[in-house]
């Protein structure tokens, strides 16, 4: 199985701030990384997928960008509503995985 | 815009069968892959497995012996089955839709079931 490792756990940030997610796989999993942001007691949304895509409606403060086997996730200007904890995914390889998660709190 | 709604008992004893269907409105099955996915507290989200509108499936092999998904196109209705279930099945239970472009990324989501294995 590709293992998903992201750093931070965990970070704590202010409004406006630049925050920088890592992912790292454990086999190259290029195109096919996706971001999700998740809150308490709600699914997942998809915000990037192959990597630097922009799911429709996600605003633009959120990018995404690597290859092979390390990417990462910025947001650009930090928003209250932004609190969440952020995980990253692969549909490179069965079966399909995801990071443990990196949560940002404001 | 599709919309997803799993249903399922919410508790089941160990050794029985965990039975969850999921709704799909504003759109239909056809052409697209349909997933499930889980999170526990102890493992994070978990990928179970995908079925294809024609019924084709991958399942994750560390499942794969337990587990039967199913589509009814006629009732925009997906199924899981999972057999033999222990504490380690307890975990919230989300149907995605996982469209075969660029990324392979789960797309639109269910709000989740929560599914409790106790005796």
């Amino acid at each position: 199985d590709v293992q998903l490792t992201q750093s931070p756990s965990s970070l704590s940030a202010s409004v406006g701030d630049r925050v920088t997610i890592a992912c790292r796989a454990s086999q190259t999993s290029s195109p096919s990384l996706n971001w999700y942001q998740q809150k308490p007691g709600k699914a997942p949304k998809l915000l990037i997928y192959a990597v630097s895509t922009l799911q429709s409606g996600v605003p633009s403060r959120f990018s995404g960008s690597g290859s092979g086997t390390d990417f990462t996730l910025t947001i650009n200007g930090l928003h209250p509503e932004d609190s969440a904890t952020y995980l990253c995914q692969q549909s490179h390889s069965f079966p399909y995985t995801f990071g443990p998660g990196t949560k940002v709190e404001i | 815009q599709v919309q997803l709604q799993e249903s399922g008992p919410g508790l089941v004893k160990p050794s029985e069968t965990l039975a969850l269907t999921c709704t799909v409105s504003g759109g239909t099955l056809s052409g697209h892959y349909w997933t499930w996915i889980r999170q526990s507290p102890g493992k994070g989200l978990e990928w179970l497995g995908y079925i294809h509108y024609d019924e084709r499936t991958v399942y994750n092999p560390s499942l794969e012996r337990r587990l039967t998904m199913s589509v009814d196109t006629s009732r925009n209705l997906l199924s899981l089955i999972l057999r033999s279930v222990t504490a380690a099945d307890t975990a919230v239970y989300f149907c995605a839709r996982l469209p075969d472009f660029s990324g392979w990324p789960f797309d639109s989501w269910g709000q989740g079931t929560l599914v409790t294995v106790s005796s």
